[in-house]
């Protein structure tokens, strides 16, 4: 089974107020990653753990939180959305973080902040 | 910077007809290289990959690409395209040691007309 779960699918939040969105995978994945998706741009990588060990980019590393409680869910947390929010946000894992490792990805949740 | 481009937003092919999507990357080293797709209401799935070695690679459901060092480039092909493959294709660069950083590009969005 190679499914990345991503829950909500859809969420709806009111400017200032927290979001918190969840990923699961059962492929015993070290390596778990968010990245933020608007429409016709790239996926951008926000963060991602390895096992233990949170990585967040530099450009959004004040934005974004993140907590990994077990090796099968990763949580993606925003202390105060803003209308810049409004994104797709696609959960990947991957074996390890070798240069030619497949990244597994979520169907993504579709946040619109009102 | 490394950077991945997609030059085609939007590419319209006929049923059965050949496909190119084009790619080209900028990166200071060796590149490992991937495709995905996007199928509607889906997460991105993994359709190639390329590591230094043969620069044609073959992927999933009749695709491949075709790696050039000299045009920094990796396009897309497939030989006779199907309804199905109605989707958005992302072009991406696996880059620096670690190779946890995947640099994707804006996604061409394939339509197949009847």
């Amino acid at each position: 089974d190679t499914t990345v779960k991503q829950n909500p699918r859809y969420k709806l939040a009111r400017v200032g107020k927290p979001v918190n969105l969840i990923c699961s995978q059962t492929m015993n994945h070290d390596t778990m990653y968010w990245y933020q998706k608007k429409p016709n741009q790239a996926p951008k990588l926000l963060l991602f753990y390895y096992d233990k060990i949170l990585n967040r980019e530099a450009d959004t590393f004040e934005k974004f939180q993140s907590s990994r409680p077990n090796n099968s869910f990763c949580s993606l947390y925003i202390g105060s959305a803003g209308l810049e929010y409004s994104a797709m946000y696609l959960c990947a894992s991957s074996r390890g973080t070798v240069n030619q490792d497949t990244q597994y990805f979520g169907p993504g949740t579709r946040l619109l902040v009102l | 910077a490394q950077s991945v481009t997609q030059p085609d937003a939007r590419v319209t092919v006929s049923e059965g007809a050949s496909l190119q999507l084009r790619c080209k990357y900028s990166y200071f080293g060796t590149p490992y290289l991937f495709w995905y797709v996007q199928y509607p209401r889906q997460g991105l799935q993994l359709l190639l990959k390329y590591y230094p070695g043969d620069p044609v690679v073959q992927g999933v459901n009749g695709f491949e690409a075709e790696f050039s060092k000299s045009n920094s480039s990796f396009h897309l092909r497939k030989a006779s395209v199907h309804w199905s493959d109605w989707a958005v294709y992302f072009c991406a660069v696996s880059m620096g040691t670690g190779g946890y950083k995947v640099v994707f590009g804006s996604g061409t969005r394939l339509l197949v007309s009847p």
